[in-house]
Protein backbone atom coordinates (compact mmCIF):
# COMPACT_ATOMS: atom_id res chain seq x y z
CA UNK A 1 0.00 0.00 0.00
CA UNK A 2 1.52 3.43 -0.68
CA UNK A 3 2.01 5.89 1.77
CA UNK A 4 2.88 9.32 1.99
CA UNK A 5 3.53 11.18 5.23
CA UNK A 6 4.32 14.72 5.83
CA UNK A 7 5.81 16.36 8.38
CA UNK A 8 7.66 19.76 9.68
CA UNK A 9 4.28 21.81 9.11
CA UNK A 10 3.94 24.50 11.54
CA UNK A 11 3.39 28.31 12.84
CA UNK A 12 5.72 30.82 11.38
CA UNK A 13 6.55 34.48 11.34
CA UNK A 14 6.27 36.17 7.65
CA UNK A 15 10.16 36.69 6.55
CA UNK A 16 10.43 32.83 8.49
CA UNK A 17 11.46 29.73 7.31
CA UNK A 18 10.07 25.88 7.38
CA UNK A 19 11.38 23.01 5.82
CA UNK A 20 8.77 20.19 4.85
CA UNK A 21 9.54 16.07 4.65
CA UNK A 22 7.09 13.59 3.13
CA UNK A 23 8.19 9.69 3.97
CA UNK A 24 6.90 7.44 1.05
CA UNK A 25 6.83 3.84 1.27
CA UNK A 26 4.84 1.16 -0.26
CA UNK A 27 6.23 1.60 -3.72
CA UNK A 28 9.83 2.26 -5.43
CA UNK A 29 10.32 6.02 -5.10
CA UNK A 30 13.15 6.19 -6.87
CA UNK A 31 10.93 5.57 -10.40
CA UNK A 32 8.76 8.69 -9.54
CA UNK A 33 8.28 11.97 -10.49
CA UNK A 34 6.72 13.47 -6.94
CA UNK A 35 5.33 16.89 -6.35
CA UNK A 36 3.78 19.55 -3.89
CA UNK A 37 -0.07 20.59 -3.91
CA UNK A 38 -1.27 23.13 -0.85
CA UNK A 39 -4.64 24.04 -0.48
CA UNK A 40 -4.97 26.72 1.49
CA UNK A 41 -8.35 27.40 4.46
CA UNK A 42 -11.53 27.49 1.87
CA UNK A 43 -9.95 27.20 -1.60
CA UNK A 44 -9.06 24.59 -3.77
CA UNK A 45 -5.80 22.74 -4.55
CA UNK A 46 -3.01 25.12 -5.77
CA UNK A 47 -0.07 22.89 -7.37
CA UNK A 48 3.32 24.19 -6.55
CA UNK A 49 6.69 22.32 -7.48
CA UNK A 50 7.08 19.17 -9.10
CA UNK A 51 10.79 17.07 -8.99
CA UNK A 52 12.10 14.34 -11.44
CA UNK A 53 13.44 10.71 -10.29
CA UNK A 54 16.89 11.87 -10.01
CA UNK A 55 16.13 15.28 -8.57
CA UNK A 56 17.39 17.23 -11.83
CA UNK A 57 14.42 18.62 -13.28
CA UNK A 58 12.38 20.69 -11.30
CA UNK A 59 9.25 22.98 -11.75
CA UNK A 60 7.91 25.48 -9.65
CA UNK A 61 4.65 27.71 -9.97
CA UNK A 62 5.28 31.32 -9.86
CA UNK A 63 4.37 32.22 -6.85
CA UNK A 64 6.86 30.73 -5.41
CA UNK A 65 9.82 30.86 -7.63
CA UNK A 66 12.91 31.96 -5.79
CA UNK A 67 11.69 31.20 -2.50
CA UNK A 68 11.24 27.76 -2.20
CA UNK A 69 13.01 24.76 -3.44
CA UNK A 70 11.98 20.95 -4.27
CA UNK A 71 14.09 18.41 -3.64
CA UNK A 72 14.63 14.32 -2.76
CA UNK A 73 16.59 12.12 -1.70
CA UNK A 74 15.84 8.38 -2.99
CA UNK A 75 17.85 6.52 -0.48
CA UNK A 76 15.75 7.49 2.00
CA UNK A 77 12.45 7.68 0.16
CA UNK A 78 12.28 11.02 0.96
CA UNK A 79 11.40 14.08 -0.55
CA UNK A 80 11.30 17.75 0.94
CA UNK A 81 10.14 21.25 0.35
CA UNK A 82 12.24 24.44 1.74
CA UNK A 83 10.52 26.98 2.34
CA UNK A 84 12.22 30.63 2.47
CA UNK A 85 10.84 34.33 3.07
CA UNK A 86 7.24 32.87 3.77
CA UNK A 87 4.26 34.74 3.43
CA UNK A 88 0.57 35.43 4.75
CA UNK A 89 -0.59 33.46 1.47
CA UNK A 90 1.56 30.46 1.57
CA UNK A 91 -0.92 29.74 4.71
CA UNK A 92 -2.00 26.41 3.61
CA UNK A 93 -2.39 22.47 3.82
CA UNK A 94 0.61 21.04 2.29
CA UNK A 95 0.13 17.41 0.62
CA UNK A 96 2.61 15.19 -0.66
CA UNK A 97 1.97 13.82 -4.15
CA UNK A 98 2.88 10.39 -6.26
CA UNK A 99 3.08 12.69 -9.95
CA UNK A 100 2.25 10.50 -12.69
CA UNK A 101 0.95 13.62 -14.50
CA UNK A 102 -2.39 13.55 -12.30
CA UNK A 103 -1.28 12.40 -8.80
CA UNK A 104 -2.69 8.98 -7.96
CA UNK A 105 -1.73 8.86 -4.28
CA UNK A 106 -1.77 11.80 -1.85
CA UNK A 107 -0.61 11.89 2.17
CA UNK A 108 -2.93 13.24 4.60
CA UNK A 109 -1.21 16.82 4.44
CA UNK A 110 1.02 19.15 6.70
CA UNK A 111 -0.36 22.49 8.12
CA UNK A 112 1.61 25.65 7.41
CA UNK A 113 0.56 28.82 9.18
CA UNK A 114 2.43 32.17 8.62
CA UNK A 115 1.30 34.81 11.18
CA UNK A 116 2.82 37.30 13.51
CA UNK B 1 0.18 29.29 -17.60
CA UNK B 2 -3.08 27.32 -18.42
CA UNK B 3 -6.20 28.67 -16.84
CA UNK B 4 -9.08 26.35 -15.65
CA UNK B 5 -12.58 27.29 -15.55
CA UNK B 6 -15.21 25.11 -13.94
CA UNK B 7 -18.97 25.44 -14.27
CA UNK B 8 -21.53 25.58 -12.07
CA UNK B 9 -19.55 26.92 -9.12
CA UNK B 10 -22.08 24.60 -7.37
CA UNK B 11 -24.64 21.70 -8.16
CA UNK B 12 -27.72 20.26 -6.24
CA UNK B 13 -29.00 16.92 -7.99
CA UNK B 14 -31.46 15.15 -6.60
CA UNK B 15 -30.68 11.51 -5.29
CA UNK B 16 -30.81 8.85 -8.37
CA UNK B 17 -30.42 11.80 -11.12
CA UNK B 18 -27.96 13.03 -13.38
CA UNK B 19 -24.88 15.76 -12.30
CA UNK B 20 -23.09 17.19 -14.92
CA UNK B 21 -20.12 19.48 -14.33
CA UNK B 22 -17.77 21.22 -17.18
CA UNK B 23 -14.22 22.11 -17.14
CA UNK B 24 -12.63 24.42 -19.94
CA UNK B 25 -8.95 25.22 -20.56
CA UNK B 26 -7.68 28.13 -21.83
CA UNK B 27 -5.64 26.33 -23.98
CA UNK B 28 -5.75 22.53 -25.81
CA UNK B 29 -4.73 20.03 -23.51
CA UNK B 30 -4.28 17.48 -25.88
CA UNK B 31 -0.95 15.90 -27.02
CA UNK B 32 -1.05 15.21 -30.46
CA UNK B 33 1.95 12.98 -30.41
CA UNK B 34 -0.49 10.60 -28.56
CA UNK B 35 -3.33 11.92 -28.82
CA UNK B 36 -3.75 12.16 -24.99
CA UNK B 37 -5.68 14.80 -23.32
CA UNK B 38 -3.87 15.73 -19.99
CA UNK B 39 -6.65 16.44 -18.04
CA UNK B 40 -8.16 14.54 -14.56
CA UNK B 41 -11.01 15.08 -12.34
CA UNK B 42 -10.71 14.85 -8.54
CA UNK B 43 -13.30 14.65 -5.71
CA UNK B 44 -12.32 15.99 -2.39
CA UNK B 45 -14.24 15.21 0.33
CA UNK B 46 -14.28 17.58 3.96
CA UNK B 47 -11.05 16.88 6.09
CA UNK B 48 -9.26 14.67 2.99
CA UNK B 49 -7.30 15.50 -0.10
CA UNK B 50 -8.47 14.71 -3.34
CA UNK B 51 -8.93 11.52 -4.34
CA UNK B 52 -8.42 11.12 -8.36
CA UNK B 53 -11.15 9.77 -9.84
CA UNK B 54 -10.45 10.11 -13.88
CA UNK B 55 -7.56 10.37 -16.08
CA UNK B 56 -6.54 11.16 -19.25
CA UNK B 57 -9.89 13.23 -19.58
CA UNK B 58 -11.60 9.76 -19.74
CA UNK B 59 -10.20 6.66 -17.88
CA UNK B 60 -11.81 5.73 -14.69
CA UNK B 61 -9.58 4.91 -11.55
CA UNK B 62 -9.23 1.32 -10.15
CA UNK B 63 -11.96 0.97 -7.50
CA UNK B 64 -14.12 4.26 -8.76
CA UNK B 65 -17.74 3.21 -9.22
CA UNK B 66 -18.71 3.38 -13.00
CA UNK B 67 -21.27 6.16 -12.20
CA UNK B 68 -18.53 8.54 -12.83
CA UNK B 69 -17.60 9.19 -16.04
CA UNK B 70 -15.58 11.59 -17.84
CA UNK B 71 -15.82 12.83 -21.80
CA UNK B 72 -14.47 16.05 -23.87
CA UNK B 73 -11.29 16.86 -25.65
CA UNK B 74 -9.03 19.73 -26.45
CA UNK B 75 -10.00 22.54 -24.57
CA UNK B 76 -13.87 21.45 -22.89
CA UNK B 77 -14.22 18.54 -20.50
CA UNK B 78 -17.24 17.08 -18.85
CA UNK B 79 -17.16 14.91 -15.51
CA UNK B 80 -20.83 12.71 -15.18
CA UNK B 81 -22.22 11.23 -12.11
CA UNK B 82 -24.93 9.21 -13.98
CA UNK B 83 -27.22 8.33 -10.87
CA UNK B 84 -26.41 10.39 -7.68
CA UNK B 85 -25.64 8.78 -4.74
CA UNK B 86 -25.23 10.74 -1.12
CA UNK B 87 -21.72 9.57 -0.53
CA UNK B 88 -21.22 11.83 -4.09
CA UNK B 89 -21.47 14.79 -1.72
CA UNK B 90 -18.41 16.70 -2.36
CA UNK B 91 -16.17 19.29 -4.13
CA UNK B 92 -14.99 18.22 -7.77
CA UNK B 93 -11.68 19.72 -9.26
CA UNK B 94 -10.44 19.50 -12.65
CA UNK B 95 -6.29 19.50 -12.96
CA UNK B 96 -4.20 19.66 -16.00
CA UNK B 97 -1.19 18.47 -16.55
CA UNK B 98 0.33 19.59 -20.20
CA UNK B 99 2.16 21.90 -18.61
CA UNK B 100 3.72 23.47 -15.51
CA UNK B 101 2.21 24.83 -13.63
CA UNK B 102 -0.63 22.05 -13.32
CA UNK B 103 -3.62 24.38 -12.80
CA UNK B 104 -6.90 23.07 -10.99
CA UNK B 105 -10.52 24.47 -12.02
CA UNK B 106 -11.81 26.58 -8.88
CA UNK B 107 -13.72 23.88 -7.58
CA UNK B 108 -17.49 22.88 -8.05
CA UNK B 109 -19.56 22.08 -4.59
CA UNK B 110 -22.26 19.06 -5.61
CA UNK B 111 -24.97 18.34 -3.41
CA UNK B 112 -28.08 16.75 -2.72
CA UNK B 113 -31.45 18.59 -3.45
Amino acid sequence: EVQLVESGGGLVQPGGSLRLSCAASGFTFSRYWMKWVRQAPGKGPEWVANINQDGNEKFYVGSVKGRFTISRDNAKDSLYLQMNSLRAEDTAVYYCVRDLGYGDNWGQGTLVTVSS
Amino acid sequence: DIVMTQSPDSLSVSLGERATINCKSSQSVLYSSNNKNYLTWYQQKPGQPPKVLISWASTRESGVPDRFSGSGSGTDFTLTISSLQTEDVAVYYCQQYYSPPHTFGQGTNLEIK
